[in-house]
């Protein structure tokens, strides 16, 4: 089965400070996607990335798809409590499954 | 609006007492999915539909069955539920297989006692 390893696990930062969430996973990646999570709620699609080098940004996040590692990582900018909540990423695989990574939960102190 | 409708979203049973948990899109989607999420685990999928009258199992399916009698519905049925299933449960759905949105129900907090 596809293993997307996140990392962080878990990241305590102050507000207005960056920071870096990644996600490697073990297959190849055919499509790579970045969610929002609420604890305890559902889940808000943030970003899908289809291409190797591929990059998109919405207001302070940003990510980015490194086909080669297949990796991707998430970037925020100057973080604000809005941004706290746990951070998935998402992938295809070849068996018509979704595949999730664990989780970074971000913490974000005012 | 497109959404994901998922009910009841909490739930107490006992043991043994079947428990249907409905899912329901309005987007026309031909996939839809279940995923239970557990602390230390992530989401991890527990049945997955194509299209209607197919469904396939996922990486969790023991304890579990779905049906796919109409695109819209995708309703989850836990026969016998014991209390390892206590969990949060997402459904989901997707225009098609692979790149494309999922959208995500609101979840559904199971607890067997």
């Amino acid at each position: 089965s596809q293993e997307l390893e996140q990392s962080p696990q878990s990241l305590i930062v102050q507000e207005g400070k960056n920071l870096t969430i990644n996600c490697t996973s073990s297959k190849t990646l055919y499509g790579l996607y970045w969610y929002k999570q609420k604890y305890g709620e559902g889940l808000i699609f943030l970003m899908m990335l289809q291409k190797g080098g591929e990059e998109k940004s919405h207001e302070k996040i940003t990510a980015k798809l490194d086909e080669k590692k297949q990796q991707s990582s998430l970037h925020i900018t100057a973080s604000q409590p809005s941004h706290a909540g746990i951070y998935l990423c998402g992938a295809d695989s070849r068996g018509n499954q979704f595949y999730f990574g664990t989780g970074t939960s971000l913490t974000v102190i005012p | 609006e497109a959404q994901v409708t998922q009910n009841p979203r909490y739930l107490i049973t006992v043991t043994g007492k079947k428990l249907t948990v409905t899912c329901s899109q309005n987007m026309n989607h031909e996939y839809m999915s279940w995923y239970r999420q557990d602390p230390g685990l992530g989401l991890r999928q527990i049945y997955y539909s194509m299209n209607v009258e197919v469904t396939d199992k996922g990486d969790v399916p023991e304890g579990y069955k779905v049906s796919r009698k109409e695109k819209r519905n995708f309703p989850l049925i836990l026969e016998s539920p014991s209390p390892n299933q206590t969990s949060l449960y997402f459904c989901a759905s997707r225009y098609g297989v692979m790149n494309t949105e999922a959208f995500f129900g609101q979840g559904t907090r199971l607890t067997v006692v």
